[in-house]
């Protein structure tokens, strides 16, 4: 059974700052997607991750993949406050759909 | 022109009823899924559904069937509503299996 975890699993940063969120899965996998989630809205795609040692960057926040550790990392940079949300890593996609992480739960800080 | 829709947003119902959500995607897509999203913010994939074949993921209850009156539409169908049944539901679609999804608003289900 795919298991997909992510740490932390909730941050309050200030303004500014950086930092990374990780996202670990059990069996291998080579596509990793990250969504953000604002209080009762949908999901919002971020970032597909097709390949080892794929990284793709939006803004301030970049995302890589490491198949062989199974690991994934979204980075934030010099973070503002819209940036406050939920993150959810995903791995898989085939037949038997997304196996989302728990979602870290972003705070940002003035 | 929203991509991936959802009727109703919220739906409060009592215990013992069956109620129906409905999605449709405007996307030309080819696989759509169910995904339920608990109080905790947990989400879990309950079907996917591709060229009438139905994946079903084995801890959803057979009160629960998808019903898809065509490749844009994928409706779900709830029998003999519980308190646990209480959650938000997502539908999603994607060009295919192994694709990029793309998600609806979500439907807010309340079973008092």
């Amino acid at each position: 059974e795919l298991k997909v975890e992510q740490n932390p699993l909730f941050l309050s940063m200030q303004e500014g700052k950086n930092y990374t969120i990780y996202c670990n899965y059990s069996t291998t996998s080579d596509r990793l997607y990250w969504y953000r989630q604002d209080p009762g809205k949908s999901l919002e795609s971020l970032f597909v991750l097709l390949s080892n040692g794929a990284v793709k960057q939006e803004g301030r926040l970049m995302a890589s993949l490491d198949t062989k550790a199974r690991l994934s990392t979204l980075h934030i940079t010099a973070a503002v406050h819209d940036l406050s949300a939920t993150y959810f890593c995903a791995v898989g996609g085939g037949a038997d759909g997304l196996t989302f992480g728990k979602g870290t739960h972003l705070i940002i800080q003035p | 022109d929203t991509a991936v829709s959802q009727t109703p947003k919220y739906l409060v119902t009592q215990m013992g009823n069956d109620k129906s959500i409905k999605c449709e995607q405007n996307l030309g897509h080819d696989t759509m899924y169910w995904y339920k999203q608990d109080s905790k913010k947990f989400l879990k994939i309950m079907f996917s559904y591709n060229n009438k074949e139905l994946i079903i993921n084995e801890t959803v209850p057979n009160r629960f069937s998808p019903k898809s009156p065509d490749k844009a539409h994928l409706n779900l169908h709830i029998n003999s509503l519980e308190l646990g049944d209480s959650a938000v539901y997502f539908c999603a679609s994607s060009q295919d299996r192994g694709r990029e999804q793309f998600f609806g608003p979500g439907t807010r289900l309340t079973v008092l």
